[in-house]
């Protein structure tokens, strides 16, 4: 079974400046990547997701992701934070190949603070 | 907008009650997932239905049953509630094979 490590589990930032969020999963068999955002009070919003084809993956809201097969890492960027992006952050991994059981892991979560 | 609805938003009942929460899955989609979300202990997965077949099955206590109907929508069944049930339920759909999961609004529970 897969795991998933999200390294920071609160990253406070100033407005306008550059973020990272870091995630690494445990195996380096095919995978799907997947980063959620939720918001207060809200459900799970997906931010952007890798399948295949470029690892360099857009999601909205002005996010990216790397997708590094190598250090099994999946972490999440944006140039530039507003106050709105404030909110946690998932990132979430998927066995391809799954055959039986659950195939859908969620790491614990990173809360993003942006401070004006 | 997800796709995803559940009904209700709320609901506040009382220790030892029982209470079905309700899902509809996105068009199309086959799979559907239940998940807790609580202060202390995070996003739980619960129990994942594929096709009105149970497919995987996370932390979910034997107070709680679910199931998933021809029409694909899903019902969670949490039975003699405890306070420590007081939670956020997501329901959750995909169209399987790992893809993406788009997630409803949630049912938020308190029990008093």
């Amino acid at each position: 079974a897969q795991s998933v490590t999200q390294l920071d589990s609160q990253v406070p930032v100033f407005e306008e400046a550059p973020v990272e969020l870091r995630c690494n999963y445990s195996s380096s068999v095919s995978v799907y990547l997947f980063w959620y955002v939720q918001y207060p009070n809200q459900g799970l919003q997906l931010l952007l997701k890798y399948l295949s084809g470029s690892t360099l993956v857009k999601g909205i809201n002005g996010f990216e992701a790397e997708f590094n097969k190598s250090q099994t890492s999946f972490h999440l960027r944006k140039p530039s934070v507003h106050i709105s992006d404030t909110a946690e952050y998932f990132c979430a991994v998927s066995d391809k190949d799954f055959v039986t059981g659950n195939q859908f892991y969620f790491g614990t979560g990173t809360s993003l603070t942006v401070i004006p | 907008d997800s796709g995803v609805t559940q009904t209700p938003k709320h609901l506040i009942t009382a220790t030892g009650q029982r209470v079905t929460l309700r899902c509809s899955p996105r068009s199309g989609d086959l799979s559907v997932y239940w998940y807790q979300q609580s202060l202390d202990q995070g996003l739980q997965f619960l129990i994942q239905y594929y096709n009105g077949e149970e497919r995987a099955k996370g932390n979910i206590l034997e107070r709680f049953s679910a199931q998933q109907f021809p029409d694909l929508h899903s019902e969670l069944n949490l039975s003699s509630l405890e306070l420590g049930d007081s939670a956020l339920y997501f329901c959750a759909s995909s169209r399987g094979r790992g893809r993406e999961q788009y997630f409803g609004p949630g049912t938020r529970l308190t029990v008093t």
